[in-house]
């Protein structure tokens, strides 16, 4: 199994582009959430999904969008880059219920807006 | 306003002894703790957990303790060695919303050999 992979590693844009950083798990997990980690601040939760064709925000979700046609892929979208979206940007995947709680990470995009 | 709070920024310890890192949270709502391990240019990695009805929870040399009622919980690695410096992540969630992990800020371990 490959686990959660992300692509591109490393990214640059200009103010105003508009991107795609794609997420796919082999898991078969249910859940799978979008994060991204600044200095000093942790991971903070931008969107998740409990399932195909369920999608939902989480504490910072302004200037992403997201969907979630099949249970692998989790695409995150930036509409319109902005210097306050340069971060490390990390997916992640869970299977429902449990108790365990435990999310499988990606490797993680860079992202620079300038 | 930050729920799960590491007030702990960095932690430098000797090889071979205890290390404890600590982490606060604010929500009571809160019924499931766990912390990650980070290396860098790596996604974080599931390191322990622990549920609001246990106060201890045992891994190899990792061991979590959780005190409810002051909303505190911490990590300590006996003995510590050279490859658990890395970051540490706190997390925390709550009933029934166990796909949405609140994070603190992490703290950096550095194993001295």
């Amino acid at each position: 199994n490959a686990g959660v992979t992300q692509t591109p590693k490393f990214q640059v844009l200009k103010t105003g582009q508009s991107m795609t950083l794609q997420c796919a798990q082999d898991m078969n997990h249910e859940y799978m959430s979008w994060y991204r980690q600044d200095p000093g601040m942790g991971l903070r939760l931008i969107h998740y999904s409990v399932g195909a064709g369920i999608t939902d925000q989480g504490e910072v979700p302004n200037g992403y969008n997201v969907s979630r046609s099949t249970t692998e892929d989790f695409p995150l979208r930036l509409l319109s880059a902005a210097p306050s979206q340069t971060s490390v940007y990390f997916c992640a995947s869970s299977r429902r219920g449990g108790g365990a709680n435990e999310q499988f990470f990606g490797p993680g995009t860079r992202l620079t807006v300038l | 306003d930050q729920q799960v709070k590491q007030n702990s920024p960095s932690l430098s310890v000797q090889e071979g002894r205890i290390s404890i890192l600590n982490c606060d949270y604010t929500n009571s709502m809160f019924d499931y703790f766990l912390w990650y391990k980070k290396y860098p240019a790596e996604g974080p990695t599931f390191l322990i957990s622990i549920s609001s009805i246990k106060d201890k929870n045992e891994d190899g040399r990792f061991t979590v303790f959780l005190n409810k009622s002051a909303k505190h919980l911490s990590l300590h690695i006996v003995p510590s060695q050279p490859g658990d410096s890395a970051v540490y992540f706190c997390a925390a969630s709550g009933l029934g919303n166990d796909y949405k992990l609140s994070f603190g800020a992490g703290t950096t371990v550095t194993v001295r050999a």
